[in-house]
């Protein structure tokens, strides 16, 4: 199957920084990627659907100033973490569409806030 | 409201043995259902996809079946190895693209 990478696989930041996590999808293009926040012994939530070149689509209760996302490229979708607080971490994950239905997902990024 | 409910949270098998794990969905309408495998700290990783014709996909020893009139799927884990033990996530695709994920069934499974 297709193969998504997110970097970086786990993150420790301060109270207050911004943090940038990166989405490929590297051997397909994906016009539309997903970020998914997962807590412990929880299912994945979504967060945001990142469409390429355009904007992304914040689900209800995420805050777009907070959780900025780019998908600039076909391969490239970055979500950003600004001004972070430690009830923001938790393991985020990113998916890939390819086609009609497929999803591909990351390996997902663990951010802790200190 | 859309929702996707597994049975049983969570499960212990001995290897070898099988196991079938159960996904109870109200989504509508309904696109397609799939199954994740979720090892701890990774992303989920697909294991079967069926549309609303298909009632039946297997890949390598996992088997999963779809009742669109019940609106229910198993997923049917043969001879268990160690390696299988993780959360199975249901999936169920809406419109658009929107996906409703279960909670999941974390198996163990041991010597």
């Amino acid at each position: 199957g297709a193969v998504v990478s997110q970097h970086p696989s786990r993150v420790i930041c301060k109270s207050g920084t911004s943090v940038k996590i990166e989405c490929r999808s590297l051997d397909f293009q994906a016009t539309t990627m997903f970020w998914y926040r997962q807590f412990p012994k929880q299912s994945l939530m979504l967060m945001a659907t990142s469409n390429e070149g355009s904007k992304a689509t914040y689900e209800q209760g995420v805050e777009k100033d907070k959780f900025l996302i780019n998908h600039a490229s076909l391969t490239l979708s970055t979500l950003t973490v600004t001004s972070a607080h430690p009830e923001d971490s938790s393991f985020y994950i990113c998916s890939a569409r390819e086609g009609i239905y497929e999803q591909y997902f990351g390996p997902g990024t663990r951010l802790t806030v200190t | 409201k859309n929702q996707v409910e597994q049975s049983p949270q969570s499960l212990i098998i001995l290897e070898g043995k099988n196991c079938t794990l159960q996904c109870n969905y109200t989504v509508s309408p309904f696109s397609n259902l799939r199954w994740y495998k979720q090892d701890t700290g990774r992303g989920p990783v697909s294991l079967t996809i069926m549309t609303f014709s298909e009632n039946t996909k297997s890949n390598g020893r996992y088997t999963a079946t779809l009742d669109a009139d019940t609106k229910q799927s198993s997923l049917h884990i043969t001879a268990s190895q160690l390696s299988d033990s993780a959360s199975y996530i249901c999936v169920v695709g809406g419109t658009a693209s929107k996906l409703t994920f279960g909670t999941g069934t974390r198996l163990q499974v041991t010597l």
